[in-house]
This record gives C-alpha cells, structure tokens and sequence, in this order.
C-alpha cells in the first residue's frame, strides 16, 4: 500500500514569492492534516481536512496560507506571498475517519526555505 | 507554560540499557495521548498509545498519571535502532466535535555500541 507522498520535498524560494504544496494522502483516508515544524520548535498543527471539507483551520498562521482538498482525494497548500517565518518543515497526515484517525500516517514533509 | 513539555536531551545510553522519559501536558481537558517517533529528517511515526492504567508493547512501557498531567515512556534491553526523538503527544479538544494532536518538542535517544 502506498503512504503519504508529499511534493516537492525541498522548495526554496524569495520572500514574496508564491509556493504550492502538494499531499496526496492515503487511499481511503478520509481525514487529512496540515502541519508545520519550524527549526527549533514543536511540530503545530495547522489544519484538517474530512474529506473536502475543512474541519478545523484554527491552526492556519494568518490569510497568507490557502489549503484546499478539491474532490477529497489529493490537497494544496499554497503559500502567498511567503514570509521568512514561513521557513519550516511541512508535513502532511492522513488517517481513516472512526476511532482510531490519531493513528496518523505522515508523509516524508517538505522542507520550505524563504530567503 | 508550553502546551506539552519534554527534557529535549540528549540521552546517551549504552546498548542494553534501560532509560525512561517523561512528559507534562499542561490541558487537563486532554483526552487521549500518544508516544511519536522520529528518526532524523524523516516523519514522524505512531509508537504506541497511552492507557490509563498503562501499557507494554515488547520493550517499550508507557504509563499515564492523568491527576499530575503526566505521561512516561519506559525503553528496556535498548538497541541501536531505538535511537530516534521521541515525541509526545496528546489530544485537546477543537471545533465542533474534533480534536487535535498537541506535540512536545521530543526527547533525542542516543543508544551507543
């Protein structure tokens, strides 16, 4: 079975610029999260998705961050534009719906650089 | 005080030790809760869950004490590959009837030949 893939595994780009995220979650997991791990810092949740829809963005840093899950299957996080504290390590999560969605499968992350 | 609290290390321990490590969570609304492990530059990965009245997967003993708001995770007979971070994590409540995962920073095991 395949795991979480996440794409482009390193990004590096100018403050300013614009930069999509992409997690393709596990086939049939329903539930879908975003999280971010700044050097230093505790991993943080930013969002989760069921299915298309959002379920909690309480996590999301500010209007600069857009994730959408079109069709329920794959999702983006488009960062724009990006800041210098955007700069971490993002990683996406999938797990099915019921009892057991804390067993999170998390994907390899892409490490984001903002110069 | 930070949500979920962990002594970051590192531990350095001899193979075949035994070494234990402990963390506070500061909600007491937390619900469920979780040992992580992370190797380096790679994701993290489920352990094993904490029960109440505690619980032993092989080597590995968790241990809950939901009147301190305190969660252990006991590693016996260490090996090489048990060298990792160790997150813990435990659940809060959130929008509507969900909850999230709440993360420590994580304990970095060394286990050394």
């Amino acid at each position: 079975e395949a795991g979480v893939t996440q794409f482009p595994s390193h990004s590096v780009i100018e403050k300013g610029q614009t930069v999509t995220l992409r997690c393709d979650p596990i086939s049939g997991h329903d539930n879908l999260y975003w999280y971010r791990r700044v050097m230093g810092k505790e991993i943080k949740f930013l969002l989760h998705f069921v299915k298309e829809s959002k379920q909690d963005e309480s996590g999301m840093p500010n209007n600069r961050f857009l994730a959408e899950r079109t069709g329920g299957t794959y999702s983006t996080l488009k960062v724009q534009p990006a800041e210098l504290e955007d700069s971490g390590v993002y990683f996406c999560a999938s797990s099915p719906l019921g009892v057991r969605w804390y067993e999170q499968y998390f994907g390899p992350g892409t490490r984001l650089t903002v110069t | 005080r930070k949500e979920v609290e962990q002594d970051p290390g590192p531990f350095n321990v001899p193979e075949g030790a035994t070494v234990a490590f402990n963390c506070t969570y500061s909600n007491s609304a937390s619900q469920s809760f979780f040992w992580y492990r992370q190797d380096c530059r790679k994701e993290p990965k489920l352990l094993m869950s904490v029960y109440s009245s505690g619980n032993e997967d092989g080597r590995f003993t968790a241990q809950l004490n939901r009147a301190s708001q305190y969660i252990s995770l006991l590693i016996r007979d260490s090996k090489l590959s048990d060298s990792a971070t160790y997150l813990c994590v435990v659940t809060w409540p959130s929008a509507g009837n969900n909850r999230k995962l709440i993360w420590g920073l994580g304990t970095s095991l060394a286990v050394n030949p």
